[in-house]
C-alpha cells in the first residue's frame, strides 16, 4: 500500500522567512496531494491540494509544488506569520473522479514555530 | 466545522471495558472514517465506509470495530479498552462540494484508558 514520508518533524523559521515541508510517496498511481493544517486542539483542515496534472498551485502565501517522476511533493509557505504555526500533514491517495477515491494516507507531520 | 460532530469530546474510561464514539455530519456525503492520532505518528486510518452497506478495514483496526448505522451516521466502538488506545480520534467524512472532492474533519474525541 502507499507510504507518505515527511520532513522534517519539527521546523522553527524567524517571522517573515519562508518556511517547506516536503514528503515523498510510494504509490506511483497516486495522483492527489492534500495538505492539511491543525492548530494546537483543533481539528486537521484543508489549506491546499494539488493533483498530478499540474506541477505547481499556488493560493496567496502557500504553495505546493509537485514532481511525480521522483514522487515528492513540498509544501511552501512565504512570509511566514505567528498564526502559521500549526502542525501540517501531507497526504496521497488515488482519485478516480466520479468513481472516488482511496483513502488518504498521511505523512507523520511537522510542527513549525513562527518566531517572532 | 459543525457539519461533522462528535460525542463525546472526551472520555476517561477503565482497561476492559466497551466505549462507543459517535459520529455524525449533516454534509450528505457517502464516504465516512475514523482516525486515531497519537504524538509523532500522524493520522492512522482505523475504518472507513463508502456507503451504508460497504465497511472496509484501515491500517490499524485490530481492537476496534465501527458501525454505519445511516449516511450521517458512523460509530466506533472499542470492545475491551486498553491502555495504549489512549489517543485522540477523529472521524472524517469526504465527498464532492463544488467540483472538488474534499475531506472535512470533525474535533476530535479525546480518550484516555487507565
Amino acid at each position: 500500500g502507499e507510504n507518505v514520508e515527511q520532513h522534517p518533524s519539527t521546523l522553527s523559521v524567524q517571522e517573515g522567512d519562508s518556511a517547506v515541508i516536503k514528503c515523498t510517496y510510494s504509490d506511483s498511481a497516486s495522483n492527489y496531494f492534500p495538505w492539511y493544517k491543525q492548530e494546537l486542539g483543533k481539528r486537521p483542515q484543508l489549506i491546499i491540494d494539488i493533483r498530478s496534472n499540474v506541477g505547481e498551485k499556488k493560493d496567496q502565501r502557500i504553495a505546493v509544488t509537485l514532481n511525480k517522476t521522483a514522487k515528492h511533493f513540498s509544501l511552501h509557505i512565504t512570509e511566514t506569520q505567528p498564526e502559521d504555526s500549526a502542525v501540517y500533514f501531507c497526504a496521497a491517495s488515488i482519485f478516480w473522479g466520479g468513481a472516488g477515491n482511496t483513502p488518504l494516507v498521511f505523512g507523520k507531520g511537522t510542527r513549525l514555530s513562527v518566531i517572532a | 466545522d459543525a457539519d461533522v460532530t462528535q460525542t463525546p469530546r472526551n472520555r476517561i474510561t477503565k482497561t476492559g471495558k466497551r466505549i462507543m464514539l459517535e459520529c455524525s455530519q449533516t454534509k450528505g456525503h457517502d464516504r465516512m472514517y475514523w482516525y486515531r492520532q497519537d504524538p509523532g505518528l500522524g493520522l492512522r486510518l482505523i475504518y472507513y465506509s463508502f456507503d451504508v452497506k460497504d465497511i472496509n478495514k484501515g491500517e490499524i483496526s485490530d481492537g476496534y470495530s465501527v458501525s454505519r448505522q445511516a449516511q450521517a451516521k458512523f460509530s466506533l466502538s472499542l470492545e475491551s479498552a486498553i491502555p495504549n488506545q489512549t489517543a485522540l480520534y477523529f472521524c472524517a467524512t469526504k465527498g464532492r462540494q463544488g467540483g472538488q472532492e474534499t475531506q472535512y474533519f470533525g474535533p476530535g474525541t479525546r480518550l484516555l484508558v487507565l
